[in-house]
Formats: C-alpha cells, sequence, structure tokens
C-alpha cells in the first residue's frame, strides 16, 4: 500500500542554520513526489514537485528511489520560513495523493 | 484571495443531523477533492471528482457523500452515519485529475 511518512511532527532551527524535513515513502512504482507549504493563516499550497528539479525559496528535494526518500532541504533557514510542511506521494490506484502527516517548521530568531 | 471558497469557516452539527460543506472554485478546473486532516494525521481522501457529474468514493468515505452537478461546485455532505465527524476539511480542485492542487481555506465542523 502507498504510504507516506513524516518522522518529525515539529523541527525547530535557528535562522541561519541548514534544514531538513524528512520525508519516506512506500510505493512499490514510480511515484511522483511533492511537498505542500501552509504558512500561518495562508492556504496550503504548492512548494514544489520532484519532476521539476527546481529550487523554489531556496529548498530543494531529491528524489532517494533507493532509499525511499524525498527529504526537502535548505542550506540557511529564514524565519519566513517557519510553516507546517506536508510531503505527498501520487500513485497507486488511479494515481491518487497521499499525503503525511506533516512537520512543523519554526525558525528562531 | 479568490480561487477557491468554502463556506462556512465553521459548522456546528447536532447528533444525528446531516450538514453539507460548501466549495466553490472559479478556476476552471475539472477535478475537485476533498481531504478530511486530524490532529496529527495527513490528509485523508474523501471523495474526487474527475469531471463534472462524475464521483468517485476516496479513501475514507463512509458516512459522505458528493454531488458534482456544476463544475465549479462541489458540496460535501457529513451525514449521520459518520461516526467521527469532528475534524477540519479541505476542498481542493485542479486543473486535471491529480495535477498538483489548489486548496481552500478549510471548514472546522464540530458536534455539538
Amino acid at each position: 500500500a502507498q504510504r507516506v511518512t513524516q518522522p518529525e511532527k515539529l523541527l525547530s532551527v535557528f535562522k541561519g542554520a541548514p534544514v531538513e524535513l524528512k520525508c519516506n515513502y512506500s510505493y512499490s512504482g514510480s511515484p511522483e513526489l511533492f511537498w505542500y507549504v501552509q504558512y500561518s493563516r495562508q492556504r496550503l499550497q504548492l512548494l514544489l514537485r520532484h519532476i521539476s528539479r527546481e529550487s523554489i525559496k531556496g529548498f530543494t528535494a531529491d528524489l532517494n528511489k533507493g532509499e525511499t526518500s524525498f527529504h526537502l532541504k535548505k542550506p540557511f533557514a529564514q524565519e519566513e520560513d517557519s510553516a507546517m510542511y506536508y510531503c505527498a506521494l501520487k500513485g497507486g490506484n488511479f494515481n491518487k495523493f497521499y499525503f503525511g502527516s506533516g512537520t512543523k517548521l519554526n525558525v528562531k530568531p | 484571495d479568490g480561487g477557491i471558497t468554502q463556506s462556512p469557516k465553521y459548522l456546528f452539527r447536532k447528533e444525528g443531523q446531516n450538514v453539507t460543506l460548501s466549495c466553490e472554485q472559479n478556476l476552471n478546473h475539472d477535478a475537485m477533492y476533498w481531504y478530511r486532516q486530524d490532529p496529527g494525521q495527513g490528509l485523508r481522501l474523501i471523495y474526487y471528482s474527475q469531471i463534472v457529474n462524475d464521483f468517485q468514493k476516496g479513501d475514507i468515505a463512509e458516512g459522505y457523500s458528493v454531488s458534482r452537478e456544476k463544475k465549479e461546485s462541489f458540496p460535501l455532505t457529513v451525514t449521520s452515519a459518520q461516526k467521527n465527524p469532528t475534524a477540519f476539511y479541505l476542498c481542493a480542485s485542479s486543473i486535471g485529475f491529480n495535477q498538483p492542487q489548489h486548496f481552500g481555506d478549510g471548514t472546522r465542523l464540530s458536534i455539538l
């Protein structure tokens, strides 16, 4: 069965420190992975998708099929990065989306 | 900002009552979705609709019903058969089925 695991409920880092939000998945085929973000008092929105291989707001994520991971990274965290981050997988029957439970990132000044 | 509008923001229901959550989009998107979010859990898919007049059950459809009579509207009814309806409900839409989704602000449903 498809599953997305975000092991950390809360991640606190200081401004300027590197940050890595972990995401592991289980899926037998070739998944498509996404990161969604929800800033305070804003809607959930797409941050990036692995097929685009892009960097958004300094964040990158590499799909590691061997480790079945799609960790989100940023070399220098900013206070405005504080938000809730959700990892999502598209796949399975009917190519549906499966979301992880989310990680709250708190960037301290 | 427009796009997807969910109403109301907060909703209270008495035991045994059905209640309908509204979701409207002006993005001309074909696909629409309803998710449920509980504390400590990810979003779980309730129902989805790929095109108007069509909808499919998601992973947790029991106790819910939907309709898609108009492209821009995808209301969700929480029936009395839903044993644990207290949750945060999110509606989303996408230009095509399972393209990246745009989300509404959500509706928080509580049981009195």
